[in-house]
C-alpha cells in the first residue's frame, strides 16, 4: 500500500515552454502533498507543501508564479514549471501523506526535467 | 532555521567493516528519518525514530536517535557491496496541524569496495 507515482519520468523541454508534472496517490487519499527539487549529487530541498483545495505554501526563495502548484483532489497534485529555463533541469520528486499516517510522506519516483 | 548536518558526506568502506554516520539537527524534533536513494532513483524509507532513545534495526543497519542531544545515527555493520547508495537523514518539524515539513540533511554517499 501507500504508493506515489509521477508522471512523466522524464522530460526534456524547451526553453522558455512551460511542462506540467503530476503526482498522485493510487492507493490512499492524500490530504497533503510535498514538492522536492534535487540537483545532480545534492539533498531535497523542499519547494512547496499543498493541502487538498487550498493554496499552495512555498518555501522562501521559491518562485511562487514559476512553479505552480495545483493540488485539486486527494489524489492528485500538479506541478507545472512555466517558462522553464536550463536552470529548471532537475529532478522533482513529489510525496504524499494521507491522514492516519503519522505524517509519514511517501514518495514518488521522480521526474527528471531537462531543458535545451 | 533548522540546520541538518550529517557527516561524513563521502564514506568509502571495505566489505565487512563497521561505520556510523552522524546527523545532527539544531532545533528540536521528535521525529527522524533516514532513506536510502540509488542513483537516479526516488527515496527508499529505512527507518522512522519516534521517540528519544529509539532504536531500530533492519538487517545489517541499524538507526538511533537521542532528541535531547539532537542526533541521530546509522550504523553500517560488516558492510556489503549492495549497501553502496546515497543516505539522507530528514528531520520532521511539525509547526502545527496540517503546517509539518522534513528537513533533509545533504546525504552521506556510500561506496563498499571488495
Amino acid at each position: 500500500g501507500a504508493v506515489v507515482s509521477q508522471h512523466p519520468s522524464w522530460v526534456i523541454c524547451k526553453s522558455g515552454t512551460s511542462v506540467k508534472i503530476e503526482c498522485r496517490s493510487l492507493d490512499f487519499q492524500a490530504t497533503t502533498m510535498f514538492w522536492y527539487r534535487q540537483f545532480p549529487k545534492q539533498s531535497l530541498m523542499l519547494m512547496a507543501t499543498s493541502n487538498e483545495g487550498s493554496k499552495a505554501t512555498y518555501e522562501q526563495g521559491v518562485e511562487k508564479d514559476k512553479f505552480l502548484i495545483n493540488h485539486a483532489s486527494l489524489t492528485l497534485s500538479t506541478l507545472t514549471v512555466t517558462s522553464a529555463h536550463p536552470e529548471d533541469s532537475s529532478f522533482y520528486i513529489c510525496s504524499a501523506a494521507g491522514t492516519g499516517f503519522s505524517y509519514e510522506q511517501y514518495f514518488g519516483p521522480g521526474t527528471r526535467l531537462t531543458v535545451t | 532555521e533548522l540546520k541538518v548536518e550529517q557527516n561524513p558526506l563521502f564514506l568509502s568502506m571495505q566489505e565487512g567493516k563497521n561505520y556510523t554516520i552522524y546527523c545532527n539537527y539544531s532545533t528540536t524534533s521528535d521525529r527522524l528519518y533516514w532513506y536510502r536513494q540509488d542513483p537516479g532513483k526516488s527515496l527508499e524509507s529505512l527507518f522512522v525514530l519516534l521517540s528519544n532513545g529509539a532504536v531500530k534495526q533492519e538487517g545489517r543497519l541499524m538507526a538511533s536517535l537521542d532528541t535531547k542531544a539532537r542526533l541521530s545515527t546509522l550504523h553500517i555493520t560488516a558492510a556489503v557491496h549492495d549497501l553502496s547508495a546515497t543516505y539522507f537523514c530528514a528531520v520532521f518539524v511539525n509547526s502545527g496541524g496540517s503546517n509539518y515539513k522534513l528537513t533533509f540533511g545533504k546525504g552521506t554517499l556510500l561506496t563498499v569496495n571488495p
